[in-house]
């Protein structure tokens, strides 16, 4: 039993276009982060929400999380080529920040 | 800026050999993770760790594995006696001082274990 699922697991796009990737789980999270992975390397964090219904915006990217605290979107407005990569959702069961839980995963291919 | 480093990037054992991962976590951190990544699936979470104590712990992290701060900069993962679905990337991460829930984690760029 996954703990968050990630839809769609793979998506493969032209440059310009929108997308949206959804993190959907049964569980209540304190926090959910949303991390990108290149091939070869560590996760490293985009964003953090934390309060029900919190959207947050990293440049073309907006973040939100959902009322109840038990899922999250991202949405890109006008992909680009350098988006590319593994995106995950991470939520956190605990109230101290120290039992993080990933998602499957969603792999982004912007097409030039 | 500063960040989390793992060594080694590649280790290489064979099967029922013991081993020992090593990170160094972001100076002013007091709380500090494990995570294994299979190829090709999920990262999942093994262990918390703070206050030189396990703060929490997934199934994944059995008798075979246990994590140390043997002094002020190192934190290592050992795994006793390896097997071959030990295989995988291994990441290390850490978070600020407060441990509240939205810390951010900082991950290391992750140590690849190859049983044999």
């Amino acid at each position: 039993t996954q703990l968050l699922e990630q839809s769609p697991q793979f998506l493969s796009i032209q440059e310009g276009e929108n997308l949206t990737v959804y993190c959907n789980s049964s569980s209540v999270f304190s926090s959910l982060q949303w991390y990108r992975q290149e091939p070869g390397e560590g996760p490293v964090l985009l964003v953090t929400v934390v309060t029900g219904g919190e959207v947050k915006k990293l440049k073309r990217l907006t973040f939100q999380f959902g009322d109840a605290r038990k899922d999250s979107s991202l949405h890109i407005t006008a992909a680009q080529p350098g988006d590319t990569g593994l995106y995950l959702c991470a939520g956190d069961l605990s109230n101290t920040g120290n039992q993080f839980y990933f998602g499957t995963g969603t792999s982004l291919t912007v097409i030039p | 800026e500063p960040e989390v480093t793992q060594t080694p990037s590649h280790q290489v054992t064979q099967m029922g050999q013991e081993v020992i991962l090593r990170c160094v976590p972001i100076s002013n951190h007091l709380y500090f993770y494990w995570y294994r990544q299979i190829l090709g699936q999920k990262v999942e979470f093994l262990v918390s760790f703070y206050n030189n104590e396990i703060s929490e712990k997934s199934e994944i992290f059995d008798d075979q594995f246990s994590v140390e701060r043997p002094d002020g900069s190192n934190f290592t993962l050992k795994i006793r006696s390896t097997k071959l679905e030990d295989s995988a990337m291994y990441f290390c991460a850490s978070s600020s001082i407060t441990g509240g829930a939205g810390d951010e984690q900082f991950f290391g760029p992750g140590t690849r274990l190859t049983v044999l």
